[in-house]
């Protein structure tokens, strides 16, 4: 069972619009959420994070939104880049993001279209 | 390189066999992981360790699946009488004990069983 669901696979951006990436978890114990960039043959590079007692943190381009009473979060990517394009990940932890395992979702891939 | 590094990048073994998979951790870091990322997957924890102990072994599948870190620096992760099944990305990561935000990944060993 997927505690941590990206229902879109891939996701289609033309270069200096709003990415939105989309996240949702079934787990109420998560108390952290990152996100994640992933190229080709290369491991997930950390983007961003959030931890639940704040819904929203921004870094640059990047904003995460967390609605905790649905159990949803978002990554907006604005404007978006023609290196963007790669796969992204959203993680979550029960441990305020502290020692332990996290659990990822399958992940969206995003293109940015010139 | 300051960052994780994992050997080898890639590894084609026959079913039954036993393999190795190597990790070096950032330096100073206390904390690592194993992950496995699946083909269309995200990754999926499998063994923390806190300096040499494994504090969490939780998410390894089977007791043909075993990591060890002796002198709390490298690790490494074995695999026993592999199946075509552990076919996937084996990624390690890395980070400060207790620290957040996020972990650093290795690049990951593309493992393939024959």
């Amino acid at each position: 069972d997927q505690q941590v669901k990206q229902n879109s696979p891939s996701l289609s951006v033309q270069e200096g619009r709003i990415s939105i990436l989309n996240c949702d978890y079934t787990n109420s114990m998560f108390d952290y959420f990152l996100w994640y960039k992933k190229y080709p043959a290369e491991g997930p590079t950390f983007l961003i994070s959030i931890s639940s007692i704040k819904d929203k943190n921004e870094d640059g381009r990047f904003t995460v939104f967390l609605n905790k009473s649905a159990k949803h979060l978002s990554l907006h990517i604005v404007p978006s880049q023609p290196g963007d394009s790669a796969v992204y990940f959203c993680a979550a932890s029960d441990s305020g993001g502290g020692a332990d395992g996290l659990t990822f979702g399958k992940g969206t891939h995003l293109i940015i279209q010139p | 390189g300051a960052g994780v590094s994992q050997t080898p990048s890639n590894k084609v073994t026959e079913k039954g066999k036993y393999v190795e998979l190597r990790c070096d951790p950032i330096s100073g870091h206390t904390a690592l992981y194993w992950y496995r990322q699946s083909l269309g997957q995200g990754p999926e924890f499998l063994i923390y360790f806190q300096g040499t102990g494994a504090a969490d072994d939780s998410g390894l599948p089977n007791d043909r699946f075993f990591a060890v870190r002796p002198e709390g620096s490298v690790s490494t992760l074995k695999i026993q009488r592999t199946e075509r099944g552990d076919s996937a990305v084996y990624l390690c990561a890395s980070s400060l004990s207790g620290t957040a935000p996020g972990k650093f990944f290795g690049p990951g060993t593309r493992l393939t069983v024959l």
